[in-house]
């Protein structure tokens, strides 16, 4: 069965320091993998998409990194603010499938 | 640009009520998903479409209804609540099997 585990659940930081999120996986064949962020009460936004042959993107103070012999990924965050607080959620596709596996999200905490 | 929109944001049901929660989108996307958010789990799949007249089950499907006769709709169906579908609901649509784009969601309470 194909799984996606995230860790850590949670994770406290000040203001302006920098913290790494990580994600690893079991899917196979592997086609995607995605980061999304998730403010409470509201849907996922999308932070960075990548696939078999990019091992990183970043997309402002975010930078994913995928190591897909490992099947290993993470999120880094840099000089963190405080609407950074939110939920990160991994998520990744299988080739030929049209349903994705998604990781329980880690739970980010910004302190001023 | 309104992206995937969704109603209501809040419904309370009475056990074996039914209802329809309504999600569109603008993006003339060919797949769309939905997705049950309960505290602790991930997003788990409900139902999906890959085009207008096609829908497949997802992970959990059972007592939950979809079609799509268009390419912007997608609505999902509860035939006869029950406090297990208490949950939040997300609609969400892609290009392919890329980038998912998601409504704001549903809270849904059965009582």
């Amino acid at each position: 069965k194909n799984q996606v585990e995230q860790s850590p659940q949670s994770l406290i930081i000040l203001e302006g320091k920098n913290c790494t999120l990580q994600c690893n996986y079991t899917v196979s064949p592997f086609s995607n993998l995605r980061w999304y962020k998730q403010d409470t009460g509201r849907g996922p936004v999308s932070l960075t998409i990548m696939t078999f042959s990019e091992n990183t993107k970043s997309n402002g103070r975010y930078t994913a990194t995928l190591d897909a012999d490992t099947k290993q990924s993470s999120l880094h965050i840099t000089a963190s603010q405080l609407s950074d607080s939110a939920s990160y959620i991994c998520v990744v596709s299988e080739g030929g499938s049209y349903i994705p596996t998604f990781g329980r999200g880690t739970s980010l905490i910004v302190h001023p | 640009n309104a992206g995937v929109t969704q109603t209501p944001k809040f419904q309370v049901l009475k056990t074996g009520q039914s209802m329809t929660l309504q999600c569109a989108q603008d993006m003339n996307h060919e797949y769309m998903s939905w997705y049950r958010q309960d505290p602790g789990m991930g997003l788990r799949l409900i139902h999906y479409s890959v085009g207008a007249g096609i829908t497949d089950q997802g992970e959990v499907p059972n007592g939950y209804n979809v079609s799509r006769s268009t390419t912007e709709d997608f609505p999902l169906r509860l035939l006869s609540a029950a406090p297990s579908q208490t949950s939040v609901y997300f609609c969400a649509s892609s290009r392919d099997r890329g980038d998912y784009t998601f409504g704001s969601g549903t809270r849904l309470t059965v009582v």
